[in-house]
Parts: structure tokens; C-alpha cells; sequence
């Protein structure tokens, strides 16, 4: 079985700071990692995905994550934030086996704040 | 590509009726779909995964008398919300996984329909 930890629920910053979003995962088995994010009220949209090759993962809105296994981190990074990434972000994992099921962290409320 | 549809994106129901959520993959065919309920504040909860064809496969502590699941094509899956009462009242968000090797391996999410139950 996976597990996924978002330490941080909260994350205040202020615009055009740099920011990452901090995602650790255990499991026993080789996974592909993902990060989603949600706007108020909105289902969730895909940022960013690791399946295999390079570590680092660059994704939309100008996001980008880095695989790291001995940490088994996959934290989001973005260099300057807007206003507009004000939203909630979700770590998520599966395994490599098949079983398809997505294991999802708690969640990250980002605020980006003028 | 890769778009997933949800209808109703609200709905407001009696206690003790009925209520049907769509969910689509519009410019895919998916073999496999996902339910989810999402409370304020909180991650998302598997509630089952659903095959075209297929039964249902619910996660445990999910009543499958009480949330109804339908995957009759590869590009509609339905839950039905049975004898709706309030503590029921929840955000619902659906996810699609496609069939081809472009998009097997990640699940596309619906919008959500925010459901309460008076």
C-alpha cells in the first residue's frame, strides 16, 4: 500500500516569490507520481506527472517537480507565483502494478498574497 | 484532450429521493472511471472504480446499495445517489483513464457536482 505526505497544509507567499510545495510517499513498490490542483469549487487538473526517465518534470502553468527516490520526495517548485496560483494542490501517487488507484496527500492551500 | 464532463455541477435534492451524476470523457474512451467525495477542507476519497461492462469494484465502508455505479460505454459512467439524506451532502468528482499508451497512465478529473441534501 502507498501513503502520501504533504507537510505543509498551509503556504502563504507573498507574489513573485519563489515557493515549493513539499510531497513525500512510501510504498514498497516502484510508483508514479502526480501533482493536481484545484480551484475553488473545480475538480482537479493535472500539473504535472512522473512516470519514468528524466527526474525533473516540467509541467503547466510553470511548475516543475523533482523525483527524488532516496528521499522518496517529489516536491513542486514554480521560481515566481501570481496571484492567480492561489489554490489547493494534491500529491498523488499509484503503483506500477495495474491496480490504477491513486493514493492522494491532504493537500496544500497555497495563498498567493499581493 | 483528455476532458472529462460533469452534469449536474449542482444540485439541491429532498431527503429520501433520488439523484443521477454523469460522468463523460469527451474526446476519449475510457476504460476505466472513478468516483470520488470530497469533504470541505479535505483530500479526496475513493468510493469505487468502475470498468465498461463491468461491475463496480467499491472501496471498503462504501454502502454500493446506496451509491448506485453504471459504466455502460467507454465514454459515460453514472452514480446514482439512492435515498439521498443529508450526510450525504458532498462534493463528487469523477476521473477517467484512457486506453491507449498516451493517456493509460493518468486519470483525467471531471469538475465535481457539489450535491445537498435539504
Amino acid at each position: 500500500a502507498q501513503s502520501v505526505t504533504q507537510l505543509d497544509s498551509q503556504v502563504p507567499v507573498f507574489e513573485e516569490a519563489p515557493v515549493e510545495l513539499r510531497c513525500n510517499y512510501s510504498s514498497s513498490v516502484s510508483v508514479y507520481l502526480f501533482w493536481y490542483v484545484q480551484y475553488p469549487n473545480q475538480g482537479l487538473q493535472l500539473l504535472l506527472k512522473y512516470l519514468s526517465g528524466s527526474t525533473l518534470v516540467k509541467g503547466i502553468n510553470g511548475f516543475e517537480a523533482e523525483f527524488n527516490k532516496s528521499q522518496t520526495s517529489f516536491h513542486l517548485r514554480k521560481p515566481s507565483v501570481h496571484i492567480s496560483d492561489t489554490a489547493e494542490y494534491f500529491c498523488a501517487v499509484s503503483d506500477m502494478s495495474g491496480s490504477e488507484k491513486l493514493v492522494f496527500g491532504k493537500g496544500t492551500k497555497l495563498t498567493v498574497n499581493p | 484532450g483528455a476532458v472529462v464532463s460533469q452534469h449536474p455541477s449542482w444540485v439541491i435534492c429532498k431527503s429520501g429521493t433520488s439523484v443521477k451524476i454523469e460522468c463523460r470523457s469527451l474526446d476519449f474512451q475510457a476504460t476505466t472511471m472513478f468516483w470520488y467525495r470530497q469533504f470541505p477542507k479535505q483530500s479526496l476519497m475513493l468510493m469505487a472504480t468502475s470498468n465498461e461492462g463491468s461491475k463496480a469494484t467499491y472501496e471498503q465502508g462504501v454502502e454500493k446499495d446506496k451509491f448506485l455505479i453504471n459504466h455502460a460505454s467507454l465514454t459515460l459512467s453514472t452514480l446514482t445517489v439512492t435515498s439521498a439524506h443529508p450526510e450525504d451532502s458532498s462534493f463528487y468528482i469523477c476521473s477517467a483513464r484512457g486506453r491507449t499508451t498516451k493517456n493509460a497512465d493518468t486519470q483525467y478529473f471531471g469538475p465535481g457536482t457539489r450535491l445537498t441534501v435539504l
